[in-house]
């Protein structure tokens, strides 16, 4: 049962343009989600996060849509680099009990930015 | 800027051999995690340290696997007796106490079973 879902594997866009990732989640416990990036051989690495209080995150040329009715985010990167050829993993928290904010994570999907 | 940091970065063994990965959190970082990811798949929770103490275990961590955090710093996960199914990339993440801090992680550890 996968609680975080992102149903693009790959997607493909020109430089310049904009590039939208999405992802769906299931869990309405979850309450901080993150978008990571990771390229081949690296582990990943933190773009952005939204907490569930605000809809709308921005830092740069990444912003983060969360829909909470929907149960949906988007992260939107514009204007597309080919630096931005990656995989995407989008990353859901919830607090447990123990303490822990232990990620549950998308399967990810692949960005080509094309020059 | 010092990451996360993780050793070795690979390790092949044979079936059978005990493993030992470890885990160099940024320095502030009280929490420490591991995860586990495997071809096509995103990371999943293997078990969480708030300093030294391990607060939380996935069921997918087996009584062959067992990690420590000594001193409340570094952290090692061992696996004993592997077996094929545990050919994978070891993730270890830190972050700051407090709500919504993002984990930070290290490059991972390959591991692959003859």
């Amino acid at each position: 049962d996968q609680q975080v879902k992102q149903n693009s594997p790959s997607l493909s866009v020109q430089e310049g343009r904009i590039s939208i990732l999405n992802c769906d989640y299931t869990n309405s416990m979850f309450d901080y989600f993150l978008w990571y990036k990771k390229y081949p051989a690296e582990g990943p690495t933190f773009l952005i996060s939204i907490s569930s209080i605000k809809d709308k995150n921005e830092d740069g040329r990444f912003t983060v849509f969360l829909n909470k009715s929907a149960k949906h985010l988007s992260l939107h990167i514009v204007p597309s680099q080919p630096g931005d050829s990656a995989v995407y993993f989008c990353a859901a928290s919830a607090r447990s009990g123990a303490g822990s904010y232990q990620l549950t994570f998308g399967k990810g999907t692949k960005l080509s930015v094309i020059p | 800027d010092t990451g996360v940091s993780q050793d070795p970065r690979h390790k092949i063994t044979k079936r059978g051999q005990n493993v030992t990965f470890r885990c160099d959190p940024i320095s502030e970082h009280n929490r420490l995690y591991w995860y586990r990811q495997t071809l096509g798949q995103g990371p999943e929770f293997l078990t969480y340290f708030q300093n030294e103490a391990q607060l939380e275990k996935s069921r997918l961590l087996s009584d062959r696997f067992s990690a420590e955090r000594p001193k409340g710093s570094f952290s090692t996960l061992e696996i004993q007796r592997t077996e094929q199914g545990d050919s994978a990339m070891y993730l270890c993440a830190s972050s700051l106490w407090g709500n919504n801090q993002p984990q930070h992680f290290g490059d991972g550890t390959r591991l692959s079973i003859l």
